[in-house]
């Protein structure tokens, strides 16, 4: 059965730190790994990683795969009070099998 | 990217009865998913909705408890029969988009339907 853990559970940091949100899985014929910002109702996508090594930036998030470990993490840098949401990771072979999610309250 | 819309948003029933939500997708897409989120949890896969043909369950999901349509590759509906407070949640449809040049796939969420079973 395909499985994605994601840690921590929560996190409360203060504005202006950084963090970094881990993701781990086991994805039977991995084809990518994908993060999400929830904050209301629906998830809102964030990156999709496909390649080992390659980060990818958003501003001050960033994203990076590792396929050999089967891990991924999630950076943001100088966080604000709206980057307070769960923080989601799917790992996909043609669905998506999500983790439990990181709960990132960010305090001013 | 891909617009969704569900209805309804939200909607609170009585126990025994059943609900059915929409999901309007504003292009044509192969694939279609319904995702269950239940308080304090993650998402959670339903089904595929396959179009023409039956939707594709996941393990601890039937086709009776939650029948799903999907007549066309814009439109598809899930039904929560014979509700009880256990299948109070947030439901979600899902699209996956692929994209040419590069070649990548992306999926994309509804803005999900809170039931509320009393």
């Amino acid at each position: 059965e395909d499985k994605v853990v994601q840690s921590p559970l929560s996190l409360v940091v203060h504005e202006g730190d950084t963090v970094t949100l881990n993701c781990s899985y086991e994805v039977t014929n991995f084809r990518s790994l994908l993060w999400y910002k929830q904050e209301k109702k629906a998830p809102t996508f964030l990156f999709m990683l496909t390649s080992s090594g390659i980060e990818k930036k958003s501003g001050r998030l960033s994203s990076i795969l590792d396929k050999k470990e089967l891990f991924s993490i999630l950076n943001i840098t100088a966080t604000q009070t709206g980057d307070s949401a769960i923080y989601l990771c799917g790992g996909s072979n043609y669905k998506l099998t999500f983790g439990k999610g990181t709960l990132l309250t960010v305090n001013p | 990217s891909a617009v969704i819309s569900q209805k309804p948003s939200r909607d609170i029933c009585q126990r025994g009865t059943s609900l059915t939500i929409q999901c309007q997708v504003d292009s044509q897409v192969t694939m279609m998913f319904w995702y269950r989120q239940q308080p304090g949890q993650s998402l959670t896969l339903i089904a595929t909705a396959n179009q023409g043909s039956e939707a594709t369950y996941e393990s601890g999901f039937v086709i009776d408890k939650f029948p799903i349509s999907r007549p066309n590759l814009t439109f598809s509906t899930l039904t929560v029969s014979n509700m009880s407070p256990e299948d109070s949640s947030i439901y979600l449809c899902s699209v996956e988009v692929r994209f040419q040049l590069p070649t990548y796939n992306e999926q994309f969420f509804g803005p999900g339907t809170r039931l509320t079973v009393l």
